[in-house]
């Protein structure tokens, strides 16, 4: 049964960091695809980053391309997004996705002074 | 970039009754390998989203004959033939052709 638990949030002032993790169980990890989507309050779902299978390449959506950086350590069975330069923009939850399949309950995370 | 607008927006069906969900995407969703990467997903209260239809039309594991998606290039639609009180939430059409992007949601409620 596919297990993801997403973790890291927490509340940053604008302009700082913050390093969400996603443990996955349940499934051979390094044979998928993750990806971290977004929800802003109240808002609809974004898409924002997806590493391959073999963490051999990486994509991102426009708003956090260059900000955000998503990584994977198969050996922990972990994906990672790295944030910085942190906007109010950026304040959602955080869910991770295997394949945009099977998904995590999120982390929230708030942008505020 | 990709846009995904789906319409309407908001959607108040009589339990038993059918509903429509339309997505048009900007750009064609047809790859050379012959797939189309058109999803949908639903988006209970309070809960993370959950997969219904890959590939336009292909429904996913458990999920109720009573949803069926249909459309090509770049029209779409997602229909339930009868609605049940468990299928209120958002629902979202997704495109996976060019990165991934997520259409708008549409709100579905029981009249």
């Amino acid at each position: 049964q596919v297990h993801l638990v997403e973790s890291g949030g927490g509340v940053v002032q604008p302009g700082g960091s913050l390093r969400l993790s996603c443990a996955a169980s349940g499934f051979t990890f390094n044979r998928f695809g993750m990806h971290w989507v977004r929800q802003a309050p109240g808002k609809g779902l974004e898409w924002i980053a997806f590493i391959r299978s073999d963490g051999s390449s990486q994509s991102y959506a426009d708003s956090v391309k260059g900000r955000f950086t998503i990584s994977r350590d198969d050996s922990k069975h972990t994906v990672y997004l790295q944030m910085n330069s942190l906007r109010s923009e950026d304040t959602a939850l955080y869910y991770c996705a295997r394949e945009l399949v099977s998904w995590g309950h999120g982390a929230r995370v708030t942008v505020s002074s | 970039d990709i846009v995904m607008t789906q319409t309407p927006l908001s959607l108040s069906v009589t339990l038993g009754q059918p509903a429509s969900i339309s997505c048009k995407s900007s750009q064609s969703l047809l790859r050379s390998d012959g797939k189309t990467y058109l999803y949908w997903y639903l988006q209970k209260p309070g809960q993370s989203p959950q997969l219904l239809i890959y590939e336009v039309s292909s429904r996913f594991i458990g999920v109720p004959d009573r949803f069926s998606g249909s459309g090509s290039g770049t029209d779409f639609t997602l229909k339930i033939s009868r609605v049940e009180a468990d299928d209120v939430g958002v629902y979202y059409c997704m495109q996976g052709i060019y990165l991934h992007s997520f259409g708008q949601g549409t709100e579905l409620e029981i009249k």
